[in-house]
């Protein structure tokens, strides 16, 4: 079955320590992205990479950071610098960039930070 | 002004009738708009895409695009209850979707 994994789905962790989240896919897909979704709110965008070891900040990467090392493989570091990091995380990936740009989710990572 | 905007409340529909949501968009420069149906606690889910202006139909779901009055509109004939959910609207510019709020949709039998 082609799809996105994510893992784990639930993760705690204490403040101030770093944490990766995991976001593979078998679609063979070009393009990658990472939202953060909050209560009540929207999905606002991290980070997306359009191809292999490039990546782009989006509207909120302060505090996150990625690599792209592998077609399939987009792991998501959250920083001890992120001021509020408990959220949804959400990965995504579509066939590229261009238009029309269908975006198929995984599962998701609810992490919580105490 | 917000990219994408999804105003209305949560909407309430019996079982049977038609759900209608809206969106709005302030770029005019736009190319395609999705409608997401995210289930609470789980990951959105693609529900259909339009680019062109009018009307298009899947299934008991029909995606409304003006371009000119720059909204667009989902519409679910036959509402079930499997459609109580939050709907989010999603629009395309420039390598990217930027998404709405969404809108809770509560189905009842």
């Amino acid at each position: 079955d082609g799809g996105i994994t994510q893992s784990p789905k639930y993760l705690f962790r204490k403040e101030g320590q770093n944490v990766t989240l995991s976001c593979e896919q078998n679609l063979n897909h070009d393009a990658m992205y990472w939202y953060r979704q909050d209560p009540g709110q929207g999905l606002r965008l991290i980070y997306y990479s359009q191809i292999v070891n490039d990546f782009q900040k989006g509207d909120i990467a302060e505090g996150y950071s990625v690599s792209r090392e592998k077609k399939e493989s987009f792991p998501l570091t959250v920083t001890s610098a992120q001021k509020n990091p408990t959220a949804f995380y959400l990965c995504a990936s579509s066939i590229g960039t261009g238009p029309p740009n269908e975006q198929y989710f995984g599962p998701g990572t609810r992490l919580t930070v105490t | 002004q917000k990219e994408v905007e999804q105003n209305s409340g949560p909407l309430s529909v019996p079982e049977g009738a038609i759900a209608s949501l809206n969106c709005t968009y302030s770029d005019r420069g736009s190319q395609s708009f999705f409608w997401y149906r995210q289930y609470s606690g789980k990951s959105p889910e693609l529900i259909m895409f339009i680019y062109s202006n009018g009307d298009k139909e899947d299934g008991r779901f029909t995606a409304q695009l003006n371009k000119a009055s720059q909204y667009v509109s989902l519409l679910i004939r036959d509402s079930q209850p499997s459609d109580s959910a939050t709907y989010l609207c999603a629009v395309y510019k420039n390598n990217r979707l930027a998404f709405g709020k969404g809108n809770q949709v509560v189905v009842i039998p």
